[in-house]
């Protein structure tokens, strides 16, 4: 079965600086992979996707996540983090793009410090 | 175009009470998921759901748990004789048919209080 892993359940970067959040999945073979971001009390949005192709995608808000196979990751990137960024975000992967069920990481918080 | 709306936002019920959560999907989705987030965790699935079929069902408890989605109307999660552990949030997603299907939209969840 395939798992993900969020190494870090807590980070906390400084407004301005920049962010990386780490996703590993385990699977064998290449899947859909996501990131969700849930703000308190809220949904998950859904912040970028990758299926195929290049392996940096764009996503909203400024944020970026690159796909290495080699590594077995997906981890999710912005430069410049700014204090509304703060909120819980999930990494997910799906097997195909059958309409299958999404399996999450156990998600990073993230706080911002002014 | 209106978001995956899901009522209520907030449900309270004592043990042994029956709780229903329901899910409007967006305009146009015909496959509707259920996860349970329960607290200090991630989301968990549960089932899976075309217009009056399910699809994959291997994440529901095996008692006290349904989900129907039915020609018309919302997608229904009925938990019967709650209990405490029940306690958790509860997403609703959906997805429209077609090569885009596993772009799943969410709710903002019921938060399911069990006294």
């Amino acid at each position: 079965a395939q798992s993900v892993t969020q190494p870090d359940i807590h980070i906390t970067v400084s407004e301005g600086a920049s962010l990386e959040l780490r996703c590993n999945y385990s699977y064998g073979a290449t899947p859909y992979l996501f990131w969700y971001v849930q703000s308190p009390g809220q949904g998950l949005q859904l912040l970028l996707k990758y299926f195929s192709g290049d392996t940096l995608v764009q996503g909203i808000k400024g944020f970026e996540a690159e796909f290495k196979r080699s590594q077995s990751s997906f981890n999710l990137r912005k430069p410049s983090v700014h204090w509304s960024d703060a909120a819980e975000y999930f990494c997910a992967v799906a097997l195909n793009n059958e309409g299958n069920m999404l399996t999450f990481g156990g998600g990073t918080r993230l706080m911002v410090k002014p | 175009n209106a978001g995956v709306m899901q009522n209520p936002r907030h449900l309270v019920r004592r043990r042994g009470q029956e709780a229903r959560l329901r899910c409007s999907p967006m305009k146009g989705h015909s496959h509707v998921y259920w996860y349970r987030q329960l607290p200090e965790e991630g989301l968990k699935f549960m089932v899976y759901l075309q217009k009056e079929n399910i699809i994959d069902e291997s994440g529901m408890p095996k008692e006290r748990f349904s989900a129907e989605f039915p020609k018309e109307g919302p997608s229904i999660l009925r938990i019967q004789q709650v209990v405490r552990g029940d306690s958790a949030a509860y997403f609703c997603a959906s997805s429209p048919p077609g090569l885009a299907k596993n772009i799943q939209y969410f709710g903002a969840g019921t938060r399911l209080s069990v006294l």
